[in-house]
């Protein structure tokens, strides 16, 4: 699979803008970028993902590199909910069907 | 719609004993997951069912876990004997049609196991 890269960790006050960065040099044409993120004890939670094109959604925006070497999930206006570890995963379409999670960015917020 | 949900949420089993984990999908969907969790090395797959039919067993797993679906709104996942190394959050997830390019998935809160 290929790998991501993402800071250990971020911080932000609550109300703020947080642009989250995930590095994917290696990605392939056919892998899409999903995010998830997760508190303790809960499961991974869905926000979002993309192929090529900017998206968004309620959750965040994702911004995808026009060579889709890198990509970053934009959270507006953050509130304590958002606290959580946030991960940036490669999926291939077709053949192999797991997620692959890595360590992660832990974002804090601030009051 | 109720998400996905997973019994018991805390499990504590001494060393060789059988513990059974359970998981109901979202209702609807087609597609079941279980996966383990550590810190040490994150998110594995256990076991994928597509329709009920198992899809990918988790290669290193095939040993002593054991994962069946014995009908769509209802899976089990068997760990027998446990062992210490064991101990780690277990997580069920479905999805409605994972093979589309778009879909998600939806995790349940999972179950933390301790083997003492």
């Amino acid at each position: 699979d290929a790998k991501t890269t993402q800071p250990d960790s971020m911080e932000s006050t609550e109300g703020e803008t947080v642009h989250l960065p995930c590095s994917h040099a290696t990605i392939s044409g056919n892998e899409y970028i999903y995010w998830y993120r997760q508190v303790p004890l809960q499961g991974p939670e869905y926000v979002t993902h993309g192929l090529q094109q900017n998206t968004t959604n309620s959750m965040a925006f994702l911004a995808i590199a026009s060579d889709r070497k890198s990509s970053t999930l934009i959270l507006t206006h953050v509130s304590l909910r958002d606290a959580a570890v946030y991960h940036c995963i490669l999926r291939a379409t077709g053949g192999n069907n797991k997620l692959t999670f890595g360590q992660g960015t832990v974002l804090s917020v601030i009051p | 719609d109720a998400g996905v949900t997973q019994t018991p949420r805390h499990e504590v089993a001494e060393k060789g004993q059988t513990i059974i984990l359970k998981c109901e999908p979202v209702s609807g969907h087609n597609d079941l997951f279980w996966y383990r969790q550590t810190k040490i090395q994150g998110l594995e797959l256990l076991s994928y069912f597509r329709s009920k039919s198992l899809m990918e067993d988790g290669g290193a797993f095939k040993d002593r876990f054991k994962a069946e679906m014995l009908n769509s709104s209802f899976s089990t996942l068997k760990i027998q004997p446990t062992e210490p190394k064991d101990s780690a959050v277990y997580l069920c997830a479905s999805s409605r049609d994972w093979g589309i390019n778009y879909a998600e998935q939806f995790f349940g809160p999972g179950t933390r196991l301790t083997v003492l």
